[in-house]
């Protein structure tokens, strides 16, 4: 069964750090892959996507992932975090019915934390 | 402005009284889907639907009702709530009716519902 894994779920950086939140999925084919951020009291936005090609995806406000299919993860990445970025950030796969309509299977979600 | 709106955002009612949670969107879109969240757990799909009478289960649809009069409204519905429907709830719409991926959904704010 299709799955996502995302092992921390608390992380704590200071402004100015790099940051990686880990995802790790299990799905047999090739998977369409999805990062969204949920700030405070908003619902969840899309940051980045993958569904084929380049295995570097950019997304917005300075986000990016790799897809790299012989760890089955997809990590998101920012080099300089701003204190705006704290949130909680949820790896998510997609996962087609049987109807031939789409389904998302969420991750667990990783909470930032920004320190100044 | 495009945007899901979901009302109320907070809510607090008693066992087995009915409520009705409200979704509306305003960018013409064919897809719309209720989700829960609970810490530990993610995002769970609770129903769907692809159309105006078109309607379908997700993952945890016992306990909900949801009906799809109008293409712009999509209410979800608890007919007797219980303690363990005590969530945040999400309403999320995309433009293509199989909510494929190459349509990204588009979340409101949430409803915090508590049940005692």
């Amino acid at each position: 069964a299709q799955s996502v894994t995302q092992p921390d779920i608390h992380i704590t950086v200071s402004e100015g750090a790099s940051l990686e939140l880990r995802c790790n999925y299990s799905y047999g084919a090739t998977p369409y892959l999805f990062w969204y951020v949920q700030s405070p009291g908003q619902g969840l936005q899309l940051l980045l996507k993958y569904f084929s090609g380049d295995t570097l995806v950019q997304g917005i406000k300075g986000f990016e992932a790799e897809f790299k299919r012989s760890q089955s993860s997809f990590n998101l990445r920012k080099p300089s975090v701003h204190w705006s970025d704290a949130a909680e950030y949820f790896c998510a796969v997609g996962a087609d019915r049987t109807s031939g309509t789409y389904k998302y299977i969420f991750g667990t979600g990783t909470r930032l934390k920004v320190l100044a | 402005e495009a945007q899901v709106t979901q009302n109320p955002r907070y809510l607090i009612t008693v066992t087995g009284k009915k409520l009705t949670v409200t979704c509306s969107q305003n960018m013409n879109h064919e897809y719309m889907s209720w989700y829960r969240q609970d810490p530990g757990l993610g995002l769970r799909q609770i129903y769907y639907s692809m159309n105006v009478e078109v309607t379908d289960k997700g993952d945890v649809p016992e306990g909900y009702k949801v009906s799809r009069k109008e293409k712009r409204n999509f209410p979800l519905i608890l007919e007797s709530p219980s303690p363990n429907q005590t969530s945040l709830y999400f309403c999320a719409s995309s433009l293509d009716g199989s909510g494929s991926y190459n349509s990204p959904l588009h979340f409101g704010n949430g409803t915090r519902l508590t049940v005692t």
